[in-house]
Parts: structure tokens; C-alpha cells; sequence
């Protein structure tokens, strides 16, 4: 079992360069999804996909990030001109949702993360 | 606007001591609520799903229950071990999409 993988695991860049991160999600799995999670807070959703298509995108995410999912496999999000407020870890899960947009009632599996640091 | 809200942030407990976390969520309309573990600096396991109509939910020493209603959940880790000392995250489904709602977390220390 391969589990949901990411990398980077870890990324430092200066202010002001893009960054692109991967998620691999489970193999079967139809949703995935970005969180994010600065220090002593819980993980914040950021954006959803079933299959290729991106459902939904929290007030969070900027027009400075921008998330893809090509043919319903691996997802990457790029954050572009970064800021030090981008500072977190980015977090990918990936459920088995049912066809038809009905509410998954699996669990979702994280990967490790990728913990990114703006200089 | 749903809030999460889990108390207390922080427990310390020697160990064989049972662990009892507690977890609360403003609006009842939600799907189901999950348990999480976060390791320093790593990414979350699942510990427990809790789905809307199920009142708890057992795994090994774990043991979760859900009373909507009252917008709580609690975690019971019996016989505490050092190996259990992690962060413990509640989350909340709240919509059909799966989009899961944290709180911030419980980080707990057992001590041998």
C-alpha cells in the first residue's frame, strides 16, 4: 500500500519566487484535497477535486495559487510571487467518494506534507 | 459558520492513565466527524469516523462518541502509553463535497 505521497517534503525559497508542489493520492481514489496548517493551528482547507475537475476553492486561495489535477491522478499546486505569510505546510488528502458527486463516506488519507518556508 | 473548538490544548499524563479529549462543533448539520493523529512535523492518521448517525465508535484502546445535539465529541485513549503522545485533531464533514473543518488540536504528553 503506497499511501498518499508528496513532495517536496521540504521547500525553501525566497519572497517572491513561484513554488509547485505534488500530492500523488491513493491510487483508487476519486477526491483529493489541499489543506494548509501554520504552527499550533488545525490543517485549513484550501481546494477539493473530483476526479480532474476542481469543485471548489476556499477564500484562502488567492489568485496568486492555482491547483491542477490532469486526468484525475496526481494533483500539483503552484504558489506564484510568494510571500512569508505563505509559510506553512501544505497538506494533500485523497478519499473514495461515490459516483454521481454523493457525499464520500470514507475517510480521508494525508500525506506527509510538504513544509514550506518563505525567506 | 461552523467553529471547532477543542479543549484543552495542551494534557500531560503519566502513563496507564486514561486520556479523555474533548471536541466541539457550533452547527449539528454535519456528516460525520473524524479523529486524527499528527506526529511532529508529519502528516495526520486516522484514528476514527464517526458518521452523523452512530453515537460512538471503538478501536482498540480508542473510543469516540458523538452527541450531535449537544455538538460534542469525546476521545478516550484508555491505558495511556509514551507512544501515544502526538497531537490529536478533530474534524467535522460538513458538506457533501467531504471538505473537513479542524480544530486546532489537542498535544498530548504521557510520561513513563
Amino acid at each position: 500500500d503506497t499511501g498518499v505521497s508528496q513532495n517536496p517534503r521540504h521547500k525553501i525559497t525566497k519572497r517572491g519566487q513561484n513554488v509547485t508542489f505534488r500530492c500523488d493520492p491513493i491510487s483508487e481514489h476519486n477526491r483529493l484535497y489541499w489543506y494548509r496548517q501554520t504552527l499550533g493551528q488545525g490543517p485549513e482547507f484550501l481546494t477539493y477535486f473530483q476526479n480532474e475537475a476542481q469543485l471548489e476553492k476556499s477564500r484562502l486561495l488567492s489568485d496568486r495559487f492555482s491547483a491542477e489535477r490532469p486526468k484525475g491522478s496526481f494533483s500539483t499546486l503552484e504558489i506564484q510571487r510568494t510571500e512569508q505569510g505563505d509559510s506553512a505546510m501544505y497538506l494533500c488528502a485523497s478519499s473514495l467518494g461515490t459516483s454521481g458527486g454523493i457525499r464520500s463516506q470514507e475517510t480521508q488519507y494525508f500525506g506527509p506534507g510538504t513544509r514550506l518556508l518563505v525567506l | 459558520k461552523q467553529e471547532v473548538t477543542q479543549i484543552p490544548a495542551a494534557l500531560s499524563v503519566p502513563e496507564g492513565e486514561n486520556l479523555v479529549l474533548n471536541c466541539s462543533f457550533t452547527d449539528s448539520a454535519i456528516y460525520n466527524l473524524q479523529w486524527f493523529r499528527q506526529d511532529p512535523g508529519k502528516g495526520l492518521t486516522s484514528l476514527l469516523l464517526i458518521q452523523s448517525s452512530q453515537r460512538e465508535q471503538t478501536s482498540g484502546r480508542l473510543n469516540a462518541s458523538l452527541d450531535k445535539s449537544s455538538g460534542r465529541s469525546t476521545l478516550y485513549i484508555a491505558a495511556s502509553q509514551p507512544g501515544d503522545s502526538a497531537t490529536y485533531l478533530c474534524a467535522v464533514e460538513a458538506d457533501s463535497w467531504g471538505k473537513l473543518q479542524f480544530g486546532a488540536g489537542t498535544q498530548v504528553v504521557v510520561t513513563p
